[in-house]
């Protein structure tokens, strides 16, 4: 079982709250990053981290902005939530290039 | 996508029957790997292929890869209730990895 854990696993609010999604692991890895995915759907990278300050936008637009300021720790901030950031946020880590561990993710709904 | 796609989208099958689904790319990977995602949770790692190899087993999974073909597939053998859930496939190189949409497999018991 991986060692990689995301709050809230729920989260209901209205349009245009600032909210954090909060990402921690415990393995001391290097590279964390974050996807999102509607239901069903792909997963789309939208921000990633090769360690402690670095932070690189991924391959999907996203409003959202991340910070990595201790190893551990990889949180997501959306200024303000709209109803087109409703959708599942995945977090995870990696050390090797290759697999990665993944947080049981934090499903989003913006009314 | 643009990074290439799974099929089939779905698949059910009964238990003790064997499951293969296929993924495809467009670009040169270094490895491919195989995630499994049960309903709302996750992505747990099954197993990874390296662009030079060509087949690989895993308890009751098997990859093959070719990448001639630039396509991969993992097959389920003696499928059980328990793996129903969503197989992604996740084609990379080195630090970055893209998604498909992955195929639903359910079986029933």
């Amino acid at each position: 079982e991986a060692d990689i854990y995301q709050t809230p696993r729920y989260l209901v609010i209205g349009t245009g709250k600032k909210i954090t999604l909060e990402c921690s692991q415990t393995m001391g890895h290097d590279k964390m990053y974050w996807y999102q995915q509607d239901p069903g759907m792909e997963l789309h990278l939208i921000h990633y981290s090769y360690g402690v300050n670095s932070t690189e936008k991924g391959d999907l637009s996203s409003e959202s902005t991340v910070s990595r300021i201790r190893t551990e720790h990889f949180p997501l901030t959306l200024e303000s939530a709209r109803p087109s950031h409703t959708s599942q946020y995945l977090c995870a880590s990696s050390e090797k290039p290759y697999e990665q561990f993944f947080g049981p993710g934090t499903r989003l709904t913006v009314l | 996508s643009q990074q290439g796609e799974e099929d089939p989208q779905a698949l059910s099958i009964q238990e003790g029957e064997n499951a293969t689904m296929n993924c495809s790319y467009k670009t040169s990977i270094n490895n491919l790997q195989w995630y499994r995602q049960n309903s709302g949770r996750g992505l747990v790692h099954l197993i990874l292929i390296r662009s030079n190899e060509r087949e690989k087993h895993s308890g009751r999974l098997r990859v093959t890869l070719d990448t001639s073909k630039k396509s991969s597939s993992l097959l389920i053998t003696a499928s059980r209730a328990a793996d129903t859930a969503s197989y992604f496939c996740a084609r990379g190189n080195f630090n970055k990895f893209y998604f498909g949409s992955g195929t639903k497999l359910n079986v029933k018991p």
